[in-house]
């Protein structure tokens, strides 16, 4: 079957850096994409890892291992804004996105 | 970037009656729409996915009478929820990729999403 694992909840200071862990099984894979989502707003495409290693932009990073299934977001410098749902959505052989219900991220001053 | 709208943003409407949802790609053509379904504290749910011109894809366990969607340009979709019942109350919110640039790994663009509640 297809499967999304990630924390349900991560609590950071601001100012911190975090990182939110996921780890998938899937059907093929075609990339995978991690979105943000403020409570009661659609989500927003933060980034898109299809090949192993890093992908920085700005204050936040992607970090892909097909081999172990695992992903992981990295937001630096984090702000009050960034209290938000994480969602991590690999992508299966049909080019189907996989939610899952996301890391809630609760930031504290 | 590519933008999606969607309307009305939320609804109020009395349980036997229907509600329309518009779904609009803004500035890029989109021949498949997808249409989303989130309940409170859980993962996005896709409920079916809209083909321009032609008949859209239901999930399993999602009644395509009661959940009709018209896809008639490329640029429009819309869901409508007929005889809506309380227990279809949920934030419901569609999405596209940008046809323009092809490739099916694109990004979802969704829309702000419609919150229906049926009383």
């Amino acid at each position: 079957g297809q499967n999304i694992d990630q924390p349900t909840e991560m609590t950071a200071t601001e100012g911190a850096i975090v990182q939110i862990n996921c780890t998938y099984q899937t059907s093929g894979f075609n990339g995978l994409f991690w979105y943000q989502q403020h409570a009661g707003e659609a989500p927003t495409f933060l980034s898109y890892n299809v090949l192993d290693g890093l992908e920085e932009k700005g204050r936040f990073s992607s970090f892909l291992s097909r081999s172990k299934g695992y992903s992981y977001l990295l937001l630096k410098e984090l702000q009050m804004k960034d209290s938000a749902s994480y969602l991590c959505a690999p992508m299966d052989s049909n080019y189907q996105l996989i939610w899952g219900a996301g890391t809630k991220l609760i930031i504290k001053p | 970037g590519a933008v999606v709208s969607q309307h009305p943003s939320w609804v109020i409407c009395k349980s036997g009656t229907s509600v329309k949802i518009e779904c609009r790609s803004l500035d890029f053509q989109a021949t498949t729409m997808f249409w989303y379904r989130q309940f409170p504290k859980q993962s996005l749910m896709l409920m079916a996915t809209s083909n321009e011109g032609s008949k859209a894809t239901y999930e399993q366990g999602v009644e395509k009478d009661k959940f009709l969607i018209n896809h008639a340009s490329l640029t429009l979709s819309t869901l409508t929820v007929t005889s809506a019942h309380p227990e279809d109350s949920s934030f419901y919110i569609c999405s596209a990729r940008d046809g323009d640039r092809g490739a099916d790994n694109s990004p979802l663009h969704f829309g702000n999403g419609t919150r229906l509640t049926v009383t």
